[in-house]
């Protein structure tokens, strides 16, 4: 298995709701990313794991939540976003360090808040 | 955090070469160069890394200069599929923060 899985696909969400986002890798990669990006922008990172403990956080706003339950999963709890937060979602694994090779990306949650 | 430049967008035609030029002037001596691709509606995709010498790999060829502070992502017969955002990247030894630059968007043109 090579993949990195996202659930859901699609999200749509009012500001009020509470919501989470799933990501899941079977590679045995202990480092696993969030990532941010807009439209016609470059992906933006958010959080690193590396063997289940965050490791970087890059200022994002406490209605961003993330939790590494173990080291297959990954998820990003939503609360009280506003309109701006309409991105897509992209969920990140690696190998330890840069000289094994890359990062394997999923192909992202698409998030409406309206 | 080194930075790397990229032309917003280039051209090719189908069935030839192509080559994506990076600039990474402020690059230190550990820093990874790593090249990502992304095609319209899916998450970037590695295509290839190296440090100092140039590699090749089944997706493309990765062509770093002397002093290490440009590099040349080359794919060597481009098709309709290759269309997308190329990113460059530093990746510093030692830490997991890819950023991205801006990337180029690559067309093919049949």
């Amino acid at each position: 298995d090579t993949e990195v899985t996202q659930t859901p696909k699609h999200l749509v969400m009012g500001m009020t709701n509470k919501k989470s986002l799933k990501c899941e890798q079977h590679m045995g990669h202990r480092a696993m990313y969030w990532y941010k990006q807009k439209a016609k922008k470059p992906p933006e990172l958010m959080f690193v794991y590396s063997y289940e403990k965050l490791s970087i956080n890059e200022s994002v706003p406490s209605r961003f939540s993330p939790e590494c339950p173990n080291s297959s999963l990954l998820n990003l709890h939503l609360h009280a976003l506003q309109p701006e937060d309409s991105a897509l979602y992209l969920c990140a694994s690696s190998q330890e360090g840069p000289r094994v090779g890359g990062y394997t990306f999923g192909s992202g949650t698409r998030l409406t808040v309206v | 955090d080194a930075k790397t430049t990229q032309p917003n967008s280039m051209e090719s035609n189908e069935e030839e070469p192509v080559h994506l030029p990076c600039n990474h002037s402020t690059i230190s001596g550990t820093d990874y160069i790593h090249w990502y691709r992304q095609l319209p509606s899916q998450g970037p995709e590695y295509v290839i890394h190296g440090l100092t010498s140039n590699v090749n790999n089944r997706m493309a060829s990765l062509a770093i200069a002397e002093d290490r502070k440009s590099s040349t992502l080359i794919l060597h017969r481009a098709t309709l599929r290759d269309a997308a955002v190329y990113y460059c990247i530093l990746m510093p030894s030692g830490t997991y923060k890819y950023i991205f630059g801006t990337g180029t968007r690559l067309k093919v043109l049949a």
